[in-house]
């Protein structure tokens, strides 16, 4: 059974620090997303990675794949209060026919 | 761009009774995923399917139903509600390159 893992589940940080979530999983994948999730909203599409070493940015956020050590990072620059949310990846199988999220980190960006 | 829509958005029902949650998704995708995700809790598959047809089953209650209409929408039906039902229900569409699944605004369903 596929098994995804997030870490850390917590992530408290200044602005304008960086940081790093970790996304690992358990068996091979064909692609990984990264999403975001507001208190009580839907979630948000932030990248999708498509093959091993799979590099995507967007503003603060860049996220990349390593398909052999099945691991998955988003990287935070400078973070800013706005990124404050949780963040979750999913992995689908080939099978495809579902995506499994990992446990979520709470990202909180402090003032 | 259209989205996934759900609906309704909030839904508030009482022990023992039914509930019917409906999605449609985006135009062009064929397959659809049923969420749910109870507070601070990751979201939990339910079920998919693939042009009508169910492809996949996760963690889904006996008391729950889903299908996919000829028209790609899909609907789940929850019968017996619990307390332990309450939470939000979320809907995704992706096409057959599933190269991204949309999430929907979601369902709050509240089991009082």
């Amino acid at each position: 059974e596929l098994k995804v893992e997030q870490n850390p589940l917590f992530l408290s940080m200044q602005e304008g620090k960086n940081y790093t979530i970790y996304c690992n999983y358990s068996t091979t994948s064909d692609r990984l997303y990264w999403y975001r999730q507001d208190p009580g909203k839907s979630l948000e599409s932030l990248f999708v990675l498509l093959s091993n070493g799979a590099v995507k940015q967007e503003g603060r956020l860049m996220a990349s794949l390593d398909t052999k050590a099945r691991l998955s990072t988003l990287h935070i620059t400078a973070a800013v209060h706005d990124l404050s949310a949780t963040y979750f990846c999913a992995v689908i199988t080939g099978t495809a026919s579902k995506l499994t999220f990992g446990t979520g980190t709470r990202l909180q960006v402090t003032l | 761009a259209a989205g996934v829509i759900q609906s309704p958005r909030h839904l508030i029902k009482e022990k023992r009774e039914t509930a019917t949650l409906k999605c449609y998704p985006i135009p062009r995708h064929d397959t659809v995923y049923w969420y749910q995700q109870g507070p601070g809790q990751d979201p939990q598959f339910l079920i998919s399917f693939y042009e009508k047809m169910q492809s996949d089953k996760g963690s889904i209650p006996d008391r729950f139903s889903a299908q996919q209409f000829s028209d790609y929408h899909s609907e789940l039906n929850m019968s017996s509600l619990e307390l332990g039902d309450s939470a939000l229900y979320f809907c995704a569409s992706s096409s057959l390159s599933r190269v991204s699944a949309f999430f929907g605004q979601g369902t709050r369903l509240t089991v009082v």
